[in-house]
């Protein structure tokens, strides 16, 4: 069955750091892909998708590549904020289901 | 105006008992969900309601039991409240199916059950 698996955290950067959070899937169809970002307290909310393969999804800094060749969406920043700490979730759909990885905790450092 | 707002944020309760959380968007979308949330993080969907029919429902016990009275609301009861059953229900909505809609999220309901 279709699944989503991303690595495990948490996550612990200097302000200003790189960051990359991988993700890969499995799907038996052709399924979208999509980033959703779980701040302290709240729900969760969209931070980028893609629909089809070699399309880049961006938004405040963010970046990800639907790579169908390596069945990845990794979640790449140049440079992370303080107020960037939280969960960061990959998801695919694919024929209306859809299917959340287990969650990376992001923890940046002044 | 909150888009999805969820009620009550919190609830504590019994084993045995039943309780409801009830979930509310004024968004105008027509697609609902309940998901949950362990104490890991993990997110997994529970249910899905299209204009108020029952589109997706996953291997949920039969305890578990969502009621849409019209689009904008989707509730969810739940009988005979287990250890188990402790987590964070989270409602959304869009505007579509979400394969290609974003799902906008509520706030979630922290469910302890002692």
């Amino acid at each position: 069955g279709d699944s989503v698996t991303q690595m495990e955290g948490p996550v612990t950067l200097s302000e200003e750091a790189f960051l990359t959070i991988n993700c890969t899937y499995t799907a038996t169809g052709y399924p979208s892909l999509f980033w959703y970002v779980q701040y302290p307290g709240e729900g969760l909310q969209l931070l980028l998708k893609a629909t089809k393969a070699d399309d880049k999804g961006s938004n405040k800094g963010f970046e990800a590549t639907y790579r169908k060749e390596t069945t990845s969406f990794h979640l790449e920043k140049g440079s992370v904020q303080v107020s960037d700490s939280a969960v960061y979730f990959c998801a695919l759909s694919d024929r209306n289901k859809f299917y959340f990885g287990s969650g990376t905790k992001l923890n940046v450092k002044p | 105006d909150t888009a999805v707002s969820q009620t009550p944020k919190y609830l504590v309760t019994q084993m045995g008992n039943d309780k409801s959380i009830k979930c509310e968007q004024n968004l105008g979308h027509d697609t609902m969900y309940w998901y949950k949330q362990d104490s890991k993080k993990f997110l997994k969907i529970m249910f899905s309601y299209n204009n108020k029919e029952l589109i997706i429902n996953e291997t949920v016990p039969n305890r578990f039991s969502p009621k849409s009275p019209d689009k904008a609301h989707l509730n969810l009861h739940i009988n005979s409240l287990e250890l188990g059953d402790s987590a964070v229900y989270f409602c959304a909505s869009s505007q579509g199916l979400a394969g290609y809609n974003e799902q906008f999220f509520g706030p979630g309901t922290r469910l302890t059950v002692l």
